[in-house]
C-alpha cells in the first residue's frame, strides 16, 4: 500500500525567507505531483516529476524528486504573501487506474 | 470550456437521508475519480472509473456507491448519510494512464 507523508503540516513564515516542504512516499511510484489549493477552492496542478533527479521551477517554487530516497521537495525562495495556500504532493500508484495517493497537505502562511 | 463540473456545491443532509452528487466532464476523459478531503488527511480516493460502465473501489468506499452510465458523468451516491461523511468531495478526471488530473470545484457536504 502506497502511503504519502508531508511535513510540516503547517508552516508560518516571513516574506523574503526560504523554506522547504518535504514529501516522503512508502513504495515505488513512477510520478510525483504537486498541487496548490487556495481556501475554499479546487486543486491546481503545479508540477509533475517523472524521473530520479528531476527538477522543475516556476517562479519562486522549485520541486525536485529523489526516487531512491522516495522523497520529493518543494522549495520556496523569498516567499511572498501570494504563495499562502495549502500544498499537496501526490504519488501515482503503479497499477492500472492512474490512481494518486495524496499527502496530508502543508498549509503555508506567509506573513508580511 | 467548463472542464469538470460538480453539483451541488453545498448541501446539508440529516442523518439517514440519501443524496447523489453529480460530476460532469466535457473533455472526453476516460478516467474519473471521487475523492473526499478532510482536515489534515489530504484527499482519499472513494471510487474511480476507467471507462463508461466500469467502476472500482478506492481507499474509503464504505457507505458510498457510484455509477458511470455515460462517459461524461460520474455519480456518487450516499444511501444513508452519516455524520462521518461530512466532508468536501472532489471529482477529478484524467485522459488515461500517465496523465494528470483535472479537478472539479468541490461539494461541501454536512451531515447533521
Amino acid at each position: 500500500e502506497l502511503k504519502v507523508e508531508q511535513n510540516p503540516l503547517f508552516l508560518s513564515m516571513q516574506e523574503g525567507k526560504n523554506y522547504t516542504i518535504y514529501c516522503n512516499y512508502s513504495t515505488t511510484s513512477d510520478r510525483l505531483y504537486w498541487y496548490r489549493q487556495d481556501p475554499g477552492k479546487s486543486l491546481e496542478s503545479l508540477f509533475v516529476l517523472l524521473s530520479n533527479g528531476a527538477v522543475k521551477q516556476e517562479g519562486r517554487l522549485m520541486a525536485s524528486l529523489d526516487t531512491k530516497a522516495r522523497l520529493s521537495t518543494l522549495h520556496i525562495t523569498a516567499a511572498v504573501h501570494d504563495l499562502s495556500a495549502t500544498y499537496f504532493c501526490a504519488a501515482r500508484i503503479n497499477n492500472a487506474g492512474n490512481m494518486l495517493t495524496f499527502g496530508g497537505g502543508t498549509r503555508l502562511m506567509v506573513k508580511p | 470550456n467548463a472542464g469538470v463540473t460538480q453539483t451541488p456545491k453545498f448541501r446539508v443532509l440529516k442523518t439517514g437521508q440519501s443524496m447523489t452528487l453529480l460530476c460532469a466532464q466535457d473533455m472526453n476523459h476516460e478516467y474519473m475519480y471521487w475523492y473526499r478531503q478532510d482536515p489534515g488527511m489530504g484527499l482519499r480516493l472513494i471510487h474511480y472509473s476507467v471507462g463508461e460502465g466500469t467502476t472500482a473501489k478506492g481507499e474509503v468506499p464504505d457507505g458510498y456507491n457510484v455509477s458511470r452510465l455515460k462517459k461524461q458523468n460520474f455519480l456518487l451516491g450516499l444511501e444513508s448519510a452519516a455524520p462521518s461523511q461530512t466532508s468536501v468531495y472532489f471529482c477529478a478526471s484524467s485522459p488515461g494512464e500517465m496523465s494528470g488530473y483535472t479537478f472539479g470545484s468541490g461539494t461541501r457536504l454536512t451531515v447533521v
